[in-house]
């Protein structure tokens, strides 16, 4: 079946740690991004990537840091220059070009949790 | 700049009555307008979507909305509530000028379904 995965579904993070947040998609699309969700808030954008190796930062970019080294993988970074990372993360992706490319389709998420 | 608005971060019904769930957009540019759908601790599924063709939209889940340019609007609704649908519903303004298919989202609006 084709989708994104996102793991893992929990992660606590320490003062002054750095976490990273997997995304794996197998669709085959180019662009992928990342949101930070907060209750009331709607989605924000963190970081987006339209093709390999190249990415730009979104709307809330301080505090994370991205790669894209293949296709399929797009892994967010939440810095210690982050004061309050406690929020649900969602990964998404869009064909890029063509037919329904303006579709974004999401995976089940990262809960980030502060000890 | 585009942005969304949901009238209402919070909507309840009775099962089998009309859902409609509010949204206007503003937008410089012929937008592509989105309905998605978040179950608890989930990520986002695609109910439907708008781009320039019919103004009438039919989604899945027997969900439907309607683009009204002279109103700015693209409201979902559904004739018959079901206990299943209850979840927080996302509308969601593309292309972002500039911004390659960057999506702008309302805050959500919560729909509770009540026997």
């Amino acid at each position: 079946d084709g989708g994104i995965t996102q793991s893992p579904k929990y992660l606590f993070r320490k003062e002054g740690q750095n976490v990273t947040l997997s995304c794996e998609q197998n669709l085959n699309h180019d662009a992928m991004y990342w949101y930070r969700q907060d209750p009331g808030q709607g989605l924000r954008l963190i970081y987006y990537s339209q093709i390999v190796n190249d990415f730009q930062k979104g709307d809330i970019a301080e505090g994370y840091s991205v790669s894209r080294e293949k296709k399929e993988s797009f892994p967010l970074t939440v810095t210690s220059a982050q004061k309050n990372p406690t929020a649900f993360y969602l990964c998404a992706s869009s064909a890029g070009q063509g037919v329904s490319s303006e579709t974004q389709y999401f995976g089940p998420g990262t809960r980030l949790l502060v000890l | 700049a585009q942005s969304v608005t949901q009238l209402g971060s919070h909507v309840s019904v009775s099962e089998g009555a009309l859902v409609l769930l509010r949204c206007n957009y503003s937008s410089s540019v012929p937008p592509y307008l989105f309905w998605y759908v978040q179950y608890p601790n989930q990520g986002l599924q695609l109910l439907l979507k708008y781009t320039s063709a019919a103004t009438l939209v039919k989604g899945i889940n027997g969900f439907e909305a309607e683009f009204k340019k002279s109103e700015t609007s693209f409201h979902l609704t559904k004739p018959s509530a079901h206990m299943s649908d209850a979840a927080e519903y996302f509308c969601a303004v593309g292309p972002i000028a500039g911004g390659y298919n960057k999506l702008i989202f309302g805050a959500g609006t919560r729909l509770a379904v009540h026997p």
